[in-house]
């Protein structure tokens, strides 16, 4: 079965400092994996996907296969990136998207 | 202006009536999605179309349902069986796998 394990509720760094926010899934096959971000009083949104291998807003992601883990990363931390943040994951049926249960980070001043 | 509208924004309403959650998209996806999303529980997906007169149950479905008339349309109607149906309501729509799913505003769903 499909499942998207986001261990952290709450995740809370100071402004210049490395953030990291954890994704571990299960599934059995080839995993399309997503980060998605909800920011105060907009909607959800996507952020980056595994397959572009971008680096967006200073994100990036890596797949990693053995460890079945997406885990979200920026080395600087800004305080416009406190948001809530979700990891995805789509299995075989077009679109249907699994997710985690989210990470709210705050970055402070 | 394109995207995805979820009407209304807000909604009341008494225990054992049925309400229905508009949405609406103009970006001519195929596929569309309806998420619940409750404090520590991530989103769960109630049902979903993947194309026109077609739809499938989530996770969720249980005391929902739903009409895919029009490509454009994706109306979720909380039924009086909804045990737990004051939530907040997230619409989605795609164009194909492992492309961005697009998200509504949401509607906020309180039933007293």
């Amino acid at each position: 079965a499909q499942r998207v394990t986001q261990p952290e509720k709450l995740l809370s760094v100071f402004k210049g400092a490395p953030v990291e926010l954890k994704c571990n899934y299960s599934y059995s096959g080839s995993p399309e994996l997503f980060w998605y971000v909800q920011y105060s009083r907009q909607r959800l949104q996507l952020l980056l996907r595994h397959i572009s291998r971008e680096s967006i807003k200073g994100f990036t992601a890596d797949l990693n296969k053995g460890e079945t883990s997406f885990h979200l990363k920026k080395p600087f931390a800004q305080e416009e990136d406190s948001a809530m943040y979700y990891c995805a994951l789509e299995g075989s049926t077009l679109g249907r998207l699994y997710f985690g249960r989210g990470t709210q980070l705050t970055v402070w001043p | 202006d394109g995207g995805i509208t979820q009407s209304p924004k807000y909604l009341f309403r008494k225990e054992g009536q049925n309400v229905t959650l508009s949405c609406e998209q103009n970006l001519n996806h195929d596929a569309m999605y309806w998420y619940r999303q409750d404090p520590g529980q991530g989103l769960r997906l109630i049902y979903y179309s993947q194309i026109v007169n077609d739809f499938q149950k989530g996770d969720i479905a249980e005391g929902y349902s739903v009409s895919r008339e029009k490509k454009e349309s994706f109306p979720l109607t909380v039924t009086s069986a909804q045990k737990n149906p004051t939530a907040f309501y997230l619409c989605a729509s795609s164009m194909t796998r492992n492309t961005e799913a697009f998200f509504g505003q949401g509607t906020r769903l309180t039933v007293v």
